[in-house]
């Protein structure tokens, strides 16, 4: 079983050029994720996507779009990165959002803006 | 707003010691509390989930407590081994928002031989 992948798994980029960031599950989740990590500050949430077709914005979405393409695929994408971008990115999904199953989490994806 | 708090940051100590990670959260109203792993480089990895309505849960070596009343959760770890020197994490569910995990910034272990 793959889980949750992540691609790639780490990126440098100067300022002001863009890229996305690849997810996909193969757990037949409805809920998708994606959280950064930073130093000192835990994990917050940049986007999630409850079902197919739906996203909505979490702690920090400034900077930041996604698509949930399909089921499977749900994509984070930088059009402008900026240094304060630097950060570990990881996907996770879940069987739904009501809260009551555990989540899944990709490796990770290291993002470098230089 | 609700903040989580895991004290300690870090923690070393030898093989065989029985440890208690701490977890604090500010608003009571929870959902479901879940602790994780992280290992350097790698992603996180679910240990326990405890819903709102339980008091503990165990899984091999590790037990995990909620008191909601307290916003506490701790983490019991038997018997430590160097394989389990991680960084764990734990993250609450709110009720009014259960799309959302909210993390602590988690306690670095080392078990040493």
């Amino acid at each position: 079983n793959a889980g949750v992948t992540q691609t790639p798994k780490f990126q440098v980029l100067k300022t002001g050029q863009s890229m996305t960031l690849q997810c996909a599950q193969d757990m037949n989740h409805n809920s998708m994720y994606w959280y950064r990590q930073d130093p000192g500050m835990g994990l917050r949430l940049i986007y999630y996507s409850a079902s197919e077709g739906t996203t909505d914005k979490g702690e920090v979405p400034n900077g930041y779009n996604v698509s949930r393409l399909n089921k499977r695929e749900f994509s984070l994408r930088l059009e402008s990165a900026a240094p304060s971008q630097t950060s570990v990115y990881f996907c996770a999904s879940s069987r739904d959002g009501t809260g009551a199953n555990v989540l899944t989490f990709g490796a990770g994806s290291r993002l470098t803006v230089l | 707003k609700q903040e989580v708090t895991q004290i300690p940051a870090a923690l070393s100590v030898p093989e065989g010691e029985n440890l208690v990670l701490n977890c604090s959260f500010t608003d009571s109203a929870i959902y479901n509390l879940q602790w994780f792993r992280q290992d350097p480089g790698k992603g996180l990895t679910s240990l326990l989930l405890i819903q709102s309505s339980q008091r503990e849960q165990t899984s091999g070596r590790l037990n995990a407590s909620l008191d909601k009343s307290s916003g506490r959760s701790t983490l019991y770890i038997a018997a430590s081994q160097p394989g389990d020197s991680a960084t764990y994490l734990c993250a609450v569910r709110e009720v009014y928002n259960t799309d959302k995990l909210i993390f602590g910034t988690g306690t670095r272990l080392q078990v040493f031989p």
